[in-house]
């Protein structure tokens, strides 16, 4: 298996523009989610989705994120309008019962907003 | 609300040095605790996971322990190697849910 495929893997775009980051998961794992880190504050749970049904959208910063899952490979982070202080590394995890729940991770998308 | 705390922040040893990374978290009702390096700029790589009802799992040089009562876990780092340098993150999953919290990290410098 590739593991989990984000992309891009770096963007670099200015202050108000929309930005969508992209990720596949694992084939047969029925989790994923969503992090966001950064220097200050670390690892940070955006949301996650259970079977492509979005379970705790709570971490979310504010109403200019959104996340979708429309089928088991593929989920999208959207940022509208995007600000410099949402500058960070995005990052997607995916898991399943098989293997304890252990995560797995992709490379993230460096997010760099001008 | 669940916290973890990774101690040291940052370590340096020399080559060859056993080590040993703490973990500690505040609520013992855990799914499961997982391990992971992160080289710069790369994502987490896992290392060791341990289910709740486990007491250690080991992996090479790599030894991680757990013990849910005292709210502790210690990885510990076998005849350690330049190439072991890297941020080492504790994540601890709930049994109430799916969130995970990670620690902040340990940054471990191995010296040729």
């Amino acid at each position: 298996d590739a593991g989990v495929i984000q992309s891009p893997r770096h963007e670099v775009t200015e202050m108000g523009q929309e930005v969508t980051l992209r990720c596949k998961p694992i084939s047969g794992h029925d989790y994923l989610f969503w992090y966001r880190q950064t220097m200050m504050r670390g690892l940070e749970l955006l949301i996650y989705f259970n079977n492509n049904v979005p379970i705790d959208d709570s971490g979310m910063p504010e109403d200019r994120f959104s996340a979708k899952m429309p089928n088991a490979s593929f989920s999208t982070l959207k940022i509208q309008p995007s600000e410099p202080r949402d500058s960070a590394v995005y990052f997607c995890a995916s898991s399943f019962r098989g293997d304890g729940y252990g995560y797995t991770f992709g490379s993230g998308t460096r997010l760099t907003v001008v | 609300k669940q916290e973890v705390t990774q101690i040291p922040a940052a370590l340096s040893v020399p080559e060859g040095e056993n080590l040993v990374l703490n973990c500690s978290f505040t609520d013992s009702a855990i799914y499961n605790l997982q391990w992971f390096r992160q080289d710069p700029g790369k994502g987490l790589t896992s290392l060791l996971l341990i289910q709740s009802s486990q007491r250690e799992q080991t992996s090479g040089r790599l030894n991680a322990s757990l013990d849910k009562s005292s709210g502790r876990s210690t990885l510990y780092i076998a005849a350690s190697q330049p190439g072991d340098s890297a941020t080492y993150l504790c994540a601890v999953r709930d049994t109430g849910g799916f969130k995970t919290i990670f620690g902040a990290g340990t940054r471990l410098f191995v010296k040729a």
